[in-house]
């Protein structure tokens, strides 16, 4: 069965610090993993995007790291700021195809002054 | 990039009525997707809007709960039907753009719906 699975489910840091969310997944022949950051009451906003063939990709304060053999994901925040604040959502797609998506249910961040 | 809008942003609804949905995008997009998220779940795909004809449904979802309009490449509507209090969620209209693989893909700020 096709599964995307977050860990943890929620974290409460100080503003400053260092995070890493994880992301496994089943989700076979594997295509693409996306990391999405969702506020509150508000549409996902893309963070990554990332083939089995790449390893690492940054987004200024964001980096995510893949290991297709393993299947795993994680995604490090670096200096952790309050508008960091929202959940975390991993997809993964198990084809080409935008309508080929499987997501996970996320991981809530929040970070405190 | 895709810009996404969506309204209304946020409704209250009374059970058994109805309430339509509309995404209007700043460019023209071939795939169009409606999804949904429940409180504290993942989204879950409804459909795919289909310009000019019938929206594909996911399993699970059917036109008659939640029928689609995509009249053009930029715009479409999502009705939910006859609401009740397990319809309470966020819908989101979603796009995807570009050549590359797997496309880049585009979320609207999401219609919170509350059925009382």
């Amino acid at each position: 069965k096709n599964q995307v699975e977050q860990s943890p489910q929620s974290l409460i840091i100080l503003e400053g610090k260092n995070c890493t969310l994880q992301c496994n997944y089943t989700v076979s022949p594997f295509s693409n993993l996306r990391w999405y950051k969702q506020d509150t009451g508000r549409g996902p906003v893309s963070l990554t995007i990332m083939t089995f063939s790449e390893n690492t990709k940054s987004n200024g304060r964001y980096t995510a790291t893949l290991d297709a053999d393993t299947k795993q994901s994680s995604l490090h925040i670096t200096a952790s700021q309050l508008s960091d604040s929202a959940s975390y959502i991993c997809v993964v797609s198990y084809q080409t195809g935008a309508n080929n998506l499987f997501f996970g249910t996320g991981t809530r961040l929040t970070v405190i002054p | 990039s895709a810009v996404i809008s969506q309204k209304p942003s946020r409704d209250i609804c009374q059970r058994g009525t109805s309430l339509t949905i509309q995404c209007q995008v700043d460019s023209q997009v071939t795939m169009m997707f409606w999804y949904r998220q429940q409180p504290g779940q993942s989204l879950t795909l409804i459909a795919t809007a289909n310009q000019g004809s019938e929206a594909t449904y996911e399993s699970g979802f059917v036109i008659d709960k939640f029928p689609i309009s995509r009249p053009n490449l930029t715009f479409s509507t999502l009705t939910v039907s006859n609401m009740s209090p397990e319809d309470s969620s966020i819908y989101l209209c979603s796009v995807a753009t570009g050549q590359e693989y797997g496309n880049t893909i585009y979320f609207g700020e999401g219609s919170w719906l509350t059925v009382v």
